[in-house]
Protein backbone atom coordinates (compact mmCIF):
# COMPACT_ATOMS: atom_id res chain seq x y z
CA UNK A 1 0.00 0.00 0.00
CA UNK A 2 1.07 3.53 -0.32
CA UNK A 3 2.81 4.71 2.91
CA UNK A 4 4.88 7.53 3.89
CA UNK A 5 7.15 6.35 7.08
CA UNK A 6 9.21 9.06 9.16
CA UNK A 7 11.81 9.16 11.33
CA UNK A 8 11.92 9.14 14.50
CA UNK A 9 12.11 11.71 17.37
CA UNK A 10 14.53 14.19 17.80
CA UNK A 11 15.33 16.35 20.56
CA UNK A 12 17.76 19.33 19.96
CA UNK A 13 19.65 22.24 21.30
CA UNK A 14 18.91 25.79 20.22
CA UNK A 15 21.06 26.80 17.63
CA UNK A 16 21.48 23.19 16.03
CA UNK A 17 19.86 21.78 12.75
CA UNK A 18 17.38 18.75 12.26
CA UNK A 19 16.97 16.81 9.36
CA UNK A 20 13.49 14.26 9.09
CA UNK A 21 13.74 11.86 6.73
CA UNK A 22 10.44 10.17 5.37
CA UNK A 23 10.31 7.11 3.45
CA UNK A 24 7.57 6.31 0.07
CA UNK A 25 6.80 3.19 -0.67
CA UNK A 26 3.90 2.03 -3.00
CA UNK A 27 3.75 4.00 -5.67
CA UNK A 28 6.29 5.99 -8.37
CA UNK A 29 8.13 8.20 -6.24
CA UNK A 30 8.89 10.30 -9.09
CA UNK A 31 5.70 11.39 -10.13
CA UNK A 32 4.17 13.47 -6.91
CA UNK A 33 5.06 16.33 -4.95
CA UNK A 34 6.23 16.09 -1.37
CA UNK A 35 5.03 18.85 1.09
CA UNK A 36 6.29 19.38 4.54
CA UNK A 37 4.00 20.82 7.55
CA UNK A 38 4.36 20.96 11.39
CA UNK A 39 2.14 21.23 14.21
CA UNK A 40 3.05 23.42 17.64
CA UNK A 41 1.81 21.84 20.62
CA UNK A 42 -1.65 23.01 20.71
CA UNK A 43 -1.47 24.54 17.47
CA UNK A 44 -2.69 24.22 14.21
CA UNK A 45 -1.13 23.04 10.52
CA UNK A 46 1.42 25.36 9.55
CA UNK A 47 2.84 24.84 5.79
CA UNK A 48 6.46 24.56 5.44
CA UNK A 49 7.00 24.04 2.02
CA UNK A 50 7.05 21.63 -1.26
CA UNK A 51 9.47 19.86 -3.67
CA UNK A 52 8.54 18.60 -6.82
CA UNK A 53 10.32 15.44 -6.98
CA UNK A 54 9.74 15.13 -10.67
CA UNK A 55 12.07 18.23 -11.53
CA UNK A 56 13.30 19.52 -8.10
CA UNK A 57 11.47 22.60 -7.89
CA UNK A 58 10.97 23.81 -4.10
CA UNK A 59 8.51 26.37 -2.50
CA UNK A 60 9.43 27.35 0.90
CA UNK A 61 7.46 29.30 3.39
CA UNK A 62 8.28 32.72 3.49
CA UNK A 63 8.72 33.18 7.36
CA UNK A 64 11.31 29.65 6.94
CA UNK A 65 12.98 30.86 4.05
CA UNK A 66 16.80 30.70 4.64
CA UNK A 67 16.61 28.20 7.35
CA UNK A 68 14.78 25.05 5.53
CA UNK A 69 15.93 22.56 3.27
CA UNK A 70 13.74 19.97 1.23
CA UNK A 71 15.45 17.70 -0.56
CA UNK A 72 14.89 14.30 -1.98
CA UNK A 73 17.13 11.16 -2.81
CA UNK A 74 15.63 9.13 -5.76
CA UNK A 75 17.23 5.86 -5.26
CA UNK A 76 16.06 5.05 -2.05
CA UNK A 77 12.67 7.40 -2.48
CA UNK A 78 12.68 9.22 0.46
CA UNK A 79 12.20 12.55 1.44
CA UNK A 80 14.26 14.73 3.69
CA UNK A 81 13.51 18.34 5.52
CA UNK A 82 16.55 19.90 7.23
CA UNK A 83 15.77 23.30 9.44
CA UNK A 84 18.63 25.05 10.94
CA UNK A 85 19.40 27.62 13.51
CA UNK A 86 16.76 25.89 15.56
CA UNK A 87 14.73 28.07 17.88
CA UNK A 88 12.39 27.25 20.81
CA UNK A 89 9.15 27.93 18.51
CA UNK A 90 10.41 24.93 16.19
CA UNK A 91 9.11 22.82 18.69
CA UNK A 92 6.34 20.72 16.94
CA UNK A 93 5.44 17.73 15.00
CA UNK A 94 6.55 17.40 11.51
CA UNK A 95 4.47 16.15 8.93
CA UNK A 96 5.61 14.75 5.28
CA UNK A 97 2.60 14.58 3.16
CA UNK A 98 1.80 13.28 -0.64
CA UNK A 99 0.82 16.05 -3.26
CA UNK A 100 -0.33 14.92 -6.86
CA UNK A 101 0.71 16.98 -9.50
CA UNK A 102 -1.79 19.37 -12.18
CA UNK A 103 -1.61 16.34 -14.33
CA UNK A 104 -2.83 13.40 -11.76
CA UNK A 105 -6.12 13.00 -9.96
CA UNK A 106 -6.11 12.71 -6.35
CA UNK A 107 -5.94 14.66 -3.23
CA UNK A 108 -2.96 14.87 -0.65
CA UNK A 109 -2.97 11.57 0.61
CA UNK A 110 -1.16 9.65 2.85
CA UNK A 111 0.65 11.44 5.35
CA UNK A 112 3.62 10.11 7.09
CA UNK A 113 2.84 9.62 10.45
CA UNK A 114 4.80 12.63 11.90
CA UNK A 115 8.11 12.99 13.69
CA UNK A 116 8.33 15.49 17.01
CA UNK A 117 11.12 17.64 17.05
CA UNK A 118 11.97 19.24 20.45
CA UNK A 119 14.22 22.38 21.02
CA UNK A 120 15.39 22.80 24.39
CA UNK A 121 18.55 23.30 26.45
CA UNK B 1 -0.52 34.37 0.07
CA UNK B 2 -3.91 32.67 0.08
CA UNK B 3 -5.70 33.26 3.43
CA UNK B 4 -7.81 30.77 4.57
CA UNK B 5 -10.34 31.62 7.28
CA UNK B 6 -12.16 29.13 8.99
CA UNK B 7 -15.56 29.56 11.08
CA UNK B 8 -17.03 29.02 13.69
CA UNK B 9 -13.91 28.13 15.72
CA UNK B 10 -15.85 25.88 17.68
CA UNK B 11 -18.99 24.46 17.06
CA UNK B 12 -21.23 22.92 19.68
CA UNK B 13 -23.64 20.17 18.45
CA UNK B 14 -25.18 16.92 19.28
CA UNK B 15 -25.13 13.22 17.90
CA UNK B 16 -26.92 12.95 14.55
CA UNK B 17 -27.28 16.29 14.34
CA UNK B 18 -26.16 18.07 10.94
CA UNK B 19 -22.96 20.08 11.09
CA UNK B 20 -21.85 22.99 8.69
CA UNK B 21 -18.21 24.17 8.84
CA UNK B 22 -16.66 27.22 6.93
CA UNK B 23 -13.52 28.14 4.77
CA UNK B 24 -13.40 31.37 3.22
CA UNK B 25 -10.23 32.07 1.00
CA UNK B 26 -8.55 35.52 0.93
CA UNK B 27 -8.95 35.21 -3.48
CA UNK B 28 -10.15 32.87 -5.50
CA UNK B 29 -9.02 29.15 -5.37
CA UNK B 30 -9.48 26.53 -8.11
CA UNK B 31 -12.17 24.13 -6.85
CA UNK B 32 -9.21 21.36 -8.41
CA UNK B 33 -7.04 22.59 -4.96
CA UNK B 34 -8.99 22.73 -2.10
CA UNK B 35 -9.10 19.83 0.68
CA UNK B 36 -10.56 19.34 4.09
CA UNK B 37 -9.20 17.46 6.47
CA UNK B 38 -9.61 15.73 9.84
CA UNK B 39 -7.51 15.15 12.84
CA UNK B 40 -7.70 12.91 16.15
CA UNK B 41 -5.22 13.97 19.31
CA UNK B 42 -2.02 12.34 18.54
CA UNK B 43 -2.76 11.14 14.91
CA UNK B 44 -2.05 12.57 11.52
CA UNK B 45 -4.52 14.74 9.90
CA UNK B 46 -7.01 12.45 7.55
CA UNK B 47 -7.87 13.36 4.10
CA UNK B 48 -11.49 13.64 3.44
CA UNK B 49 -12.33 15.89 0.87
CA UNK B 50 -10.47 16.40 -2.15
CA UNK B 51 -11.27 19.00 -5.34
CA UNK B 52 -13.95 20.55 -3.23
CA UNK B 53 -16.09 18.18 -3.00
CA UNK B 54 -14.69 14.56 -4.15
CA UNK B 55 -14.51 12.24 -0.86
CA UNK B 56 -11.08 10.57 -0.57
CA UNK B 57 -10.91 6.45 -0.52
CA UNK B 58 -13.04 5.04 2.69
CA UNK B 59 -14.77 7.94 3.94
CA UNK B 60 -18.04 7.58 4.74
CA UNK B 61 -20.89 9.52 2.87
CA UNK B 62 -22.16 11.29 5.48
CA UNK B 63 -19.12 14.07 4.80
CA UNK B 64 -19.82 16.00 1.53
CA UNK B 65 -18.09 19.23 0.53
CA UNK B 66 -18.92 21.94 -1.54
CA UNK B 67 -18.12 25.79 -2.83
CA UNK B 68 -16.05 27.45 -5.74
CA UNK B 69 -14.12 30.57 -5.45
CA UNK B 70 -13.95 31.68 -2.52
CA UNK B 71 -16.37 29.89 -0.35
CA UNK B 72 -16.06 26.46 0.76
CA UNK B 73 -18.58 24.27 3.13
CA UNK B 74 -17.68 20.81 4.56
CA UNK B 75 -21.15 19.05 5.86
CA UNK B 76 -21.47 16.03 8.13
CA UNK B 77 -24.90 15.27 7.61
CA UNK B 78 -25.36 13.09 10.93
CA UNK B 79 -22.60 12.98 13.24
CA UNK B 80 -21.42 10.19 15.25
CA UNK B 81 -19.61 10.47 18.23
CA UNK B 82 -16.31 10.23 16.18
CA UNK B 83 -16.79 12.89 14.50
CA UNK B 84 -16.10 15.21 17.42
CA UNK B 85 -12.43 16.55 16.38
CA UNK B 86 -10.66 19.30 14.95
CA UNK B 87 -10.90 20.01 11.10
CA UNK B 88 -8.99 22.01 8.67
CA UNK B 89 -9.06 22.97 4.57
CA UNK B 90 -6.25 23.68 3.26
CA UNK B 91 -5.59 25.25 -0.27
CA UNK B 92 -3.00 23.91 -2.31
CA UNK B 93 -3.38 25.43 -5.57
CA UNK B 94 0.38 24.50 -7.58
CA UNK B 95 2.93 26.97 -7.83
CA UNK B 96 1.94 28.84 -4.68
CA UNK B 97 2.11 28.23 -1.34
CA UNK B 98 -0.31 26.15 0.45
CA UNK B 99 -1.87 27.21 3.16
CA UNK B 100 -3.93 25.66 6.06
CA UNK B 101 -7.63 27.09 7.30
CA UNK B 102 -6.74 27.65 11.96
CA UNK B 103 -9.43 24.88 11.97
CA UNK B 104 -12.99 24.38 13.27
CA UNK B 105 -13.29 22.32 16.54
CA UNK B 106 -16.55 20.05 17.06
CA UNK B 107 -17.57 19.50 20.16
CA UNK B 108 -20.17 17.74 22.32
CA UNK B 109 -22.91 19.90 23.22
Amino acid sequence: QVQLVQSGAEVKSPGASVKVSCKASGYIFTSYVISWARQAPGQGLEWMGWISVYNGNTNYAQKLQGRVTMTTDTSTSTAYMELRSLRSDDTAVYYCARYPPPWLVGGPDPWGQGTLVTVSS
Amino acid sequence: EIVLTQSPGTLSLSPGERATLSCRASQSVSGSYLAWYQQKPGQAPRLLIYGAFTRATGIPDRFSGSGSGTDFTLTISRLEPEDFVVYYCQQYSNSLPYTFGQGTKLDIK
